[in-house]
């Protein structure tokens, strides 16, 4: 089982419209997590952390669920320059590495 | 402004030979990382280094090489050992321990290599 999982998608959703993206991870043990935005042939960029109580930063919500191990990106009011692949990343309490899923890829249409 | 710098952006080589994608920081972050990314996969961890002098494989280090000589640099050499060289390599870096910003990578803007 790979320690982060993610739908690929494709999301394609008409501007305007509110798109949510899940992701699960297999290690209890999990101590941060991420949600990156990588442009096509670009690298990514950290989007937003995503802490215990849930945060927001604009359009853009993120929420965690330990219990059942998974973290959501919530994005309103989709706009064109949203559109993008969607990282969920994932940082272990051992060692000091992050671990990737595979992105979700969202369209967003005129 | 501070940043990572990878060089070259693109790089094309012939089957065999070896070639060093170099990696530079002055974040003044002491982990580093190089991963690999294939088309519509996930990037995959290479090698990192926490710090200097010292560096761990990472899922997929068979036929990769790298170096930690100083803080800043963190160059990666893909050896004509690497079956399927052909990907973008992005280096990356974070603080390390339980610092202010130590969960963030923040990426280089990738080096894509074509082996001819």
């Amino acid at each position: 089982r790979k320690e982060v999982e993610q739908d690929p998608g494709p999301f394609n959703v008409p501007e305007g419209a509110t798109v949510a993206f899940n992701c699960t991870y297999s290690n209890s043990a999990s101590q941060s997590f991420f949600w990156y935005r990588q442009d096509c042939r670009k690298e990514p960029k950290l989007l937003m952390s995503v802490y215990s109580s849930g945060n927001e930063d604009g359009r853009f919500t993120a929420q965690l669920n330990r219990a059942s191990q998974y973290i959501s990106l919530l994005i309103r009011d989709s706009k064109l320059s949203d559109s993008a692949t969607y990282l969920c990343v994932v940082k272990f309490n051992t060692g000091n590495q992050f671990y990737f899923g595979t992105g979700t890829s969202l369209t967003v249409i005129p | 402004d501070g940043g990572i710098t990878q060089s070259p952006k693109y790089l094309f080589r012939k089957e065999g030979q070896n070639v060093t994608l170099s990696c530079e920081q002055n974040l003044n972050h002491d982990a580093m990382y190089w991963y690999r990314q294939d088309p519509g996969q996930g990037l995959r961890l290479i090698y990192y280094s926490q710090i200097v002098n010292d560096f761990q494989k990472g899922d997929i280090a068979e036929g990769y090489s790298v170096s930690r000589e100083k803080k800043e640099s963190f160059p990666l050499t893909v050896t004509s050992a690497q079956k399927n060289p052909t990907a973008f390599y992005l280096c990356a870096s974070s603080m390390w321990g339980r610092a202010s910003g130590a969960n963030v990578l923040t990426f280089g803007a990738g080096s894509r290599l074509t082996v001819l």
